[in-house]
């Protein structure tokens, strides 16, 4: 079973507003990355957790706020986001071994007005 | 500044074709090297991985490494229109393996 879960599919919010984006994952795996993908453009890495220590933060500006609870989940918490942050956010987790092969999951539309 | 270079397309094939997407990369550290598929509108889903230099082959895929000339290839054998879609190359960087640097991505387009 390769399934990220992530939740919800769709968000919009305000300017104002304090939102959080949900990922899951069941497979034992112990890195849990949050991706950032405008249209037509790659996948930009912003935070990785490895042993549910943040391992990588990519300069993402404070708005941004990650957490990894456990093992298994990993939040991104949004507040006072800009509309140039309207994105597909993407979860991924990879197993740490050799070759760190990421698996994402499905993404949340982030639509700020 | 470490980076993954891609034909951005399109590169149209006809169906039964074999379709051959490149990529180059700048980190000579770098160790693994992926290629995934997204379609429009979905998330980038994980077709291949390679580690050593070499072909790997797996199904109709087949993932080419030249370490020395920092080249990594995708071949698709028998192209069908359901390979329609982006093709990102990936390399993850000498920094303990997390750090994944995406290409921009070659569009493929399988005509019947």
């Amino acid at each position: 079973d390769t399934e990220v879960t992530q939740t919800p599919k769709h968000l919009v919010m305000g300017m104002t507003n304090k939102k959080s984006l949900k990922c899951e994952q069941h497979m034992g795996h112990r890195a849990m990355y949050w991706y950032k993908q405008k249209a037509k453009k790659p996948p930009e890495l912003m935070f990785v957790y490895s042993y549910e220590k943040l391992s990588i933060n990519e300069s993402v500006p404070s708005r941004f706020s990650p957490e990894c609870p456990n093992s298994s989940l990993l939040n991104l918490h949004l507040h006072a986001l800009q509309p140039e942050d309207s994105a597909l956010y993407l979860c991924a987790s990879s197993h740490p071994g050799q070759g760190h092969e990421q698996y994402f999951g499905p993404g949340t539309r982030l639509t700020v007005t | 500044q470490k980076e993954v270079e891609q034909n951005s397309g399109p590169l149209s094939v006809p169906e039964g074709a074999i379709a051959s997407l490149n990529c180059t990369y700048s980190d000579r550290g770098s160790q693994s090297f992926f290629w995934y598929r997204q379609y429009s509108g979905k998330s980038p889903e994980l077709i291949m991985f390679i580690y050593s230099n070499g072909d790997k082959e797996d199904g109709r895929f087949t993932a080419q490494l030249n370490k020395a000339s920092q080249y990594v290839s995708l071949l698709i054998r028998d192209s069908q229109p359901s390979d329609s879609a982006t093709y990102l190359c990936a390399v993850n960087l000498d920094t303990g393996g997390f750090k994944t640097i995406f290409g921009a991505g070659t569009r493929l387009f399988v005509k019947a």
